[in-house]
């Protein structure tokens, strides 16, 4: 079973520039998280979709970062305009159905290493 | 809203010395608790969980971490490091799916 992936790895791009992150979740998991996690520190929660739906955007940082998730599937999490504090990692995760104790383990992808310059 | 702290940002043990990573919480439910590790360029991996029932839980690769309510810990060790657990370890607390996670603690292991 494949597990989340996400692309792309690396982005590098100037400080008003636009990004897409895009983020694959296990297949079958409705649940899917972003995080991200600025050098050194924790990581920090930004949102969760339940299938297509927003559960919980409360750690989203201002309305530069939009989050979409069209057909419950894949999820996109697009910076724009970027500036230098977007810079750290972008972790994605997902989980199965919200029935069950297996709704807590969170499957976590590789992450995507944004540098805004 | 729950939280986690974790005490110390880097340890530094000689292999073969007992790994200990501190790891504290704050909930309001009983909580669900989790270390993940990562290691380098890559993403974070389960190492073990507390949901509930035993306390004392064993995870992957030698680790295990106690659940103390009276003490809202939940630290991590291992009676004998090896090189290979060279990496940086994250606790988190979990009360209905969304994670809250510690600032990480960056283990060293000296040869």
């Amino acid at each position: 079973e494949a597990g989340v992936t996400q692309f792309p790895s690396h982005s590098v791009i100037e400080k008003g520039q636009t990004v897409t992150l895009r983020c694959d979740p296990i297949s079958g998991h409705d649940n899917l998280y972003w995080y991200r996690r600025v050098m050194g520190k924790e990581i920090k929660f930004l949102l969760h979709f339940v299938k297509e739906s927003k559960q919980d955007e409360s750690g989203m940082p201002n309305n530069r970062f939009l989050a979409e998730r069209t057909g419950g599937t894949y999820s996109t999490l697009k910076v724009q305009p970027a500036e230098l504090e977007d810079s750290g990692v972008y972790f994605c995760a997902s989980s199965p159905s919200i029935l069950g104790l297996a709704e807590y383990e969170q499957y976590f992808g590789p992450g995507t290493r944004l540098t805004v310059t | 809203a729950q939280s986690v702290t974790q005490l110390g940002s880097h340890v530094s043990v000689s292999e073969g010395a007992l790994v200990l990573l501190r790891c504290n919480y704050s909930s309001s439910v009983p909580p669900y608790l989790f270390w993940y590790v990562q290691y380098p360029n890559q993403g974070l991996q389960l190492l073990l969980k507390y949901t509930t029932g035993a306390t004392l839980v064993k995870g992957i690769n030698g680790f295990e971490a106690e659940f103390k309510k009276s003490e809202t810990s939940f630290h991590l060790t291992k009676p004998s490091a090896h090189m290979s657990d060279a990496a940086e370890y994250f606790c988190a607390v979990s009360e209905w799916g969304d994670m809250r996670f510690g600032a990480g603690t960056r283990l060293t292991v000296k040869p």
